[in-house]
Order: structure tokens, then sequence, then C-alpha cells
């Protein structure tokens, strides 16, 4: 069974629409995360959600909006989509609060054209 | 100053030697480290953690941490192709890990 899953794993598209990642976790977490990996690698935090709450914010544009609806799940909606935002999106999740021993997603690979 | 460094290489290791991966922090404060291996294409996964200053083993794998000089290292002994991947060192900070870029590590046959 897959612990961690993500859809699309690849997303190509147009600079200026909108697109949705989304993540489900069923290893029974209350943490999750979304992170940006650039071209050389450098793995970022983006979000992270303590059992539907939002307790990271990082300085991400606000194009960004992280989506909630149970602890379980955890999706990424981008507007208005910018050449830059090209990276590989992977959520993770991890046991209550020790923000820890993460475990990722498969990663969506996100190109914007 | 980044907050997690490492040599992003590549670090070439001949087959069945040690390979010795270093990584750097500037949080004293910072009590929880990890090392994740991610193949190319893959997502990350965990491979050690260390909490305590000293030597930590699992398998062929050994975590060493220095937290007076904020130097965290794994070794990896009998080095595998298999083990050929980039490793992201982790430290914990407030609610999250912050990774260092990624030591890339090619063990040549």
């Amino acid at each position: 069974d897959t612990a961690v899953s993500q859809t699309p794993k690849y997303l190509v598209t147009q600079m200026g629409n909108d697109k949705s990642i989304k993540c489900e976790q069923n290893l029974g977490h209350d943490t999750m995360y979304w992170y940006k990996q650039d071209s050389k690698k450098f793995l970022k935090i983006m979000f992270s959600y303590n059992n539907k709450e939002l307790i990271i914010n990082e300085t991400v544009p606000n194009r960004f909006s992280p989506k909630s609806p149970d602890k379980a799940h955890l999706n990424l909606h981008i507007n208005s989509l910018e050449l830059g935002d090209s990276a590989v999106y992977f959520c993770a999740s991890s046991p209550i609060r020790t923000y820890n021993e993460q475990f990722f997603g498969p990663g969506t690979r996100l190109t914007v054209l | 100053q980044k907050e997690v460094e490492q040599n992003s290489g590549p670090l070439s290791v001949p087959e069945g030697a040690i390979a010795s991966l270093n990584c750097t922090y500037s949080d004293r404060g910072s009590q929880s480290f990890f090392w994740y291996r991610q193949y190319s294409g893959k997502s990350p996964e965990l491979i050690m953690f260390i909490y305590s200053n000293g030597d930590k083993e699992d398998g062929r794998f050994t975590a060493q941490l220095n937290k007076a000089s904020q130097y965290v290292s794994l070794l990896i002994r009998d080095s595998q192709p298999s083990d050929s991947a980039t490793y992201l060192c982790a430290v914990q900070g407030a609610q999250k890990l912050v990774f260092g870029q990624g030591t890339r590590l090619t063990i040549n046959p």
C-alpha cells in the first residue's frame, strides 16, 4: 500500500493557468507538509499542517494556497502559474508534533511553459 | 550563512571503499539530525537519524554528531553501486526540518 501518494505525477501547463496537486497519506499521521525542490535539488518547506491547522507558512507567494480537508489530505492550489514555479513538489507527513521522521510522496514534476 | 551546508559534490568513491559525507549547521539549539537518501527522479527517504553526540551505527551506515562543532557526518562502509544517490542532511528547526542542498555520491564499480 502506498503510504503518501500524490497526483498528478507530471503536470505541464502554460503560464497564467491555475492548477492543483493532491496529496493523501494513509499512515495515520497528523502533520503534513509541502516542499518545493528546485533544479539544484534544494528542498525547501512551503507549508505544514497539523491536524488541518496551518502551522508553517514560509515566504511563499500568495498564488500558492494549501487546503487540508482532513488530516489525511493536503492539497496545493497554484494560481497564475509562472515560469519560476517549475520544480518538483513533494508532499510529506510525520507523526504528531515530531516534525522529524518525515515520509515523502513520489513528487509532482510541474513544468510551466 | 546558509542554515545547513553540504558539499554538493559530486563525490566519487570506488566500490568497497568508505564514503564520507559531511554537513554543518548554524543553529546551536538544534537537537535532531537526519540523513535522507534521494535516488534520481525519486523522493527522499530517511536512512539515519541521530540526537546525541557521538556515533550511531546501522548496518553499513554510521552517523556522527558533534554539537560543539555543529557538524554531522554520514559514513557508508563497503560502498556499493546501489549507494549512488544524493544524500540530504536535515536539521530540526522550529517545527520543521531544514535541509542542506545535498551531496551527490557516485560509487564506481
